[in-house]
């Protein structure tokens, strides 16, 4: 089985703050994903990564960046935290490369009140 | 901007019945195919992928596709209670994409 962990549930930040949310799979998939959930708007992608040290912009990497340093963990980073940063944030990773039938699995979420 | 678009809901069906959950999509260059269900306060989880026009089947769930229409189904028969909850699709594009366009979901409640 496909296993994505992400390293708090829950997390409270105060405003300024940097954060770190860290993921990790154990599945040897090239690529990762972060995503935020917010009510009404659906998942949206922040960053995506298809190699260790590579990355792409998402639709909304405003305020954010990433950082891999090893295959299998996808940090996401919050430079300066704001209230409107608070949400669900969702990790994935895939193991096909671009172009093929692959499919993206889901970490449990970490959901950030950023105060 | 590539953009899929679903129901959003409540879709409310009596214990047993047939769901029918529906999903549309603006890229024609799509060819991969996903029906997520995410229960409330959880992580989406993939219940069916398809690929090529048609149905597939896989225990109580048939996605069917016809990329002509740029549309694409989830039929869940004999619903239960436990299948309550968003369901969503997402759309990746063809060769070069790595990216998944995701639907803002459709709320399924299955009425006891």
């Amino acid at each position: 089985d496909v296993k994505v962990t992400q390293s708090s549930r829950y997390l409270v930040k105060r405003t300024g703050e940097k954060v770190f949310l860290e993921c990790v799979q154990d599945m040897d998939h090239e690529n990762m994903f972060w995503y935020r959930q917010d009510p009404g708007l659906g998942l949206r992608l922040i960053y995506f990564s298809y190699d260790v040290k590579m990355k792409e912009k998402g639709d909304i990497p405003e305020g954010y960046s990433v950082s891999r340093e090893k295959k299998e963990r996808f940090s996401l980073i919050l430079e300066s935290a704001s209230t409107n940063q608070t949400s669900m944030y969702l990790c994935a990773s895939s193991l096909v490369p671009a172009g093929g039938q692959d499919t993206q699995y889901f970490g449990p979420g970490t959901r950030l009140t950023v105060l | 901007q590539k953009e899929v678009e679903q129901n959003s809901g409540p879709l409310s069906v009596p214990e047993g019945a047939i769901a029918s959950l529906n999903c549309t999509y603006s890229d024609r260059v799509s060819q991969s195919f996903f029906w997520y269900r995410q229960y409330s306060g959880k992580s989406p989880e993939l219940i069916m992928s398809i690929y090529s026009n048609g149905d597939k089947e896989d225990g109580r769930f048939t996605a069917q596709l016809n990329k002509a229409s740029q549309y694409v189904s989830l039929l869940i028969r004999d619903s239960q209670p436990s299948d309550s909850a968003t369901y969503l699709c997402a759309v990746k594009a063809g060769a070069g994409s790595y990216q998944l366009t995701f639907g803002k979901g459709t709320k399924l409640s299955v009425i006891p």
